[in-house]
């Protein structure tokens, strides 16, 4: 499989902050990146995605930059809440069926 | 409502004895998925199924096989579970390969190999 990793395993952060959590992708045929949430006990949860030919897609309170130059993908949660406490992954497709998923970072919302 | 289920949510077997966990998909998608996710890592992809069409990934062990009977369920099979095993087990579907669309993920099975 490819190398998807996460630059930071753990993230802490004050409620009401920003948060960004970053990953870097080794496959520059990957065409598509989802970002998702996984609380304890639990199957990872779609947040967003982001296709190659954009450079940046925003949600509800998420955002996600890409940048192939660098391969590297953000994602910018705003006004984090006690709620986002959980691992993200990124993942990154190759133009056909399978994910493969980055290394996880954890991250931590102090009341 | 749609979606992803698994059964059981926890299993507990002894080394050796074979087990089968179970995925079944109310979203009439075309591909179903198999991961294996060990504690603190990432989801690792054992193979998927594109409809009847079996895909294995080159690191899966043969001591996982998969079956997909129908479209709305498939099977993990562990002929001889080692202890390394020990794991979560994700189940996931997509609609189609040949289009930009996310994976729906079931719950996980939680596999313990004593």
């Amino acid at each position: 499989g490819e190398s998807v990793g996460l630059h930071l395993p753990t993230l802490s952060v004050q409620e009401g902050d920003n948060s960004i959590i970053n990953c870097a992708y080794s496959n520059s045929a990957s065409d598509y990146f989802i970002w998702y949430k996984q609380e304890s006990g639990k199957g990872p949860q779609f947040i967003i995605d982001i296709r190659s030919n954009m450079d940046k897609r925003q949600g509800q309170r998420v955002t996600v930059l890409l940048n192939k130059t660098v391969k590297h993908l953000s994602l910018q949660i705003a006004a984090t809440q006690p709620g986002d406490s959980a691992v993200y992954f990124c993942a990154e497709n190759k133009a056909g069926n399978q994910f493969y998923f980055g290394t996880g970072t954890s991250l931590t919302v102090i009341p | 409502d749609a979606m992803v289920i698994q059964n059981p949510r926890y299993q507990v077997t002894q080394f050796g004895k074979p087990v089968t966990l179970s995925c079944s998909q109310t979203l009439n998608h075309n591909v179903m998925y198999w991961y294996q996710q060990k504690s603190s890592q990432a989801p690792k992809l054992l193979f998927h199924y594109y409809d009847k069409d079996f895909n294995n990934e080159a690191d899966t062990p043969d001591n996982f096989q998969s079956r997909r009977p129908n479209t709305s369920f498939c099977f993990l099979d562990i002929r001889s579970p080692g202890l390394g095993d020990t794991a979560m087990y994700l189940c996931a579907t997509s609609r189609d390969p040949d289009s930009y669309n996310e994976q729906f993920f079931g719950p996980g099975t939680r596999l313990t190999v004593l």
